[in-house]
């Protein structure tokens, strides 16, 4: 059974910082990671999404890596803003379904 | 404007009600999920429908009666439930195994 774990649960840093939010799996037979943002009560916005045959997938501020032999990823966020602050999740999808971690909870102070 | 619209937004029902949270994708989607969200846990998933078909149901109470008309809508419909019932339900639906899953708003169920 595949089991996704997110470090730290929560995280608090100032403005302007660059941070990494790391995400481990137990089973390497993925399809994909995806990463997402949730703020309270909403819905979950995805961010990004990583091919298993992919390294790494970019979008502005956002930089996603898979390792999948180590069942890693990690989310890097450039110069951390107080509209970042958020729960990001990350999941992974395997043959039968999508499983998430749960999540670390963001915390960008102006 | 997400491309997977969930209502209502928000409800509230007494256990005896009966009551249906419904879901519609405008992606072209062949696959959709319901998900529960509870504070303080990951998000579970419930149902799974690909091509209208159930494919995944992880041990759902009966309660809790899934129905998929067609590829772009569906519904959750929801009898005599417990006040622990109480969640965000998340609609998602995916093109196939390969791609993303794009997630709904979300309906807060408050069950008195």
């Amino acid at each position: 059974k595949q089991e996704v774990t997110q470090i730290p649960a929560a995280l608090s840093v100032p403005e302007g910082e660059n941070l990494v939010l790391n995400c481990s799996f137990t089973d390497s037979a993925i399809y994909n990671l995806q990463w997402f943002r949730q703020d309270p009560g909403k819905g979950l916005t995805s961010l990004l999404l990583i091919q298993s045959s992919q390294r790494e997938q970019t979008s502005g501020r956002l930089n996603a890596s898979l390792d999948k032999s180590s069942g890693r990823s990690t989310l890097y966020i450039a110069a951390s803003q107080p509209g970042d602050s958020a729960t990001y999740l990350c999941a992974v999808k395997s043959a039968r379904q999508l499983t998430f971690g749960s999540g670390t909870q963001l915390t960008v102070l102006p | 404007e997400t491309g997977v619209t969930q209502t209502p937004r928000h409800l509230v029902m007494g256990m005896t009600n009966k009551k249906s949270l419904k879901c519609e994708q405008h992606l072209g989607h062949n696959a959709m999920y319901w998900y529960k969200q509870s504070a303080k846990k990951p998000l579970e998933l419930m149902f799974v429908y690909n091509f209208k078909e159930q494919t995944e149901n992880n041990s759902v109470p009966s309660r809790f009666s899934p129905e998929c008309p067609n590829s772009s809508h569906l519904f959750l419909h929801l009898h005599t439930l417990q006040p622990e019932d109480s969640a965000l339900y998340l609609c998602a639906s995916s093109q196939d195994t390969g791609t993303g899953v794009f997630f709904g708003e979300g309906s807060r169920l408050t069950v008195l």
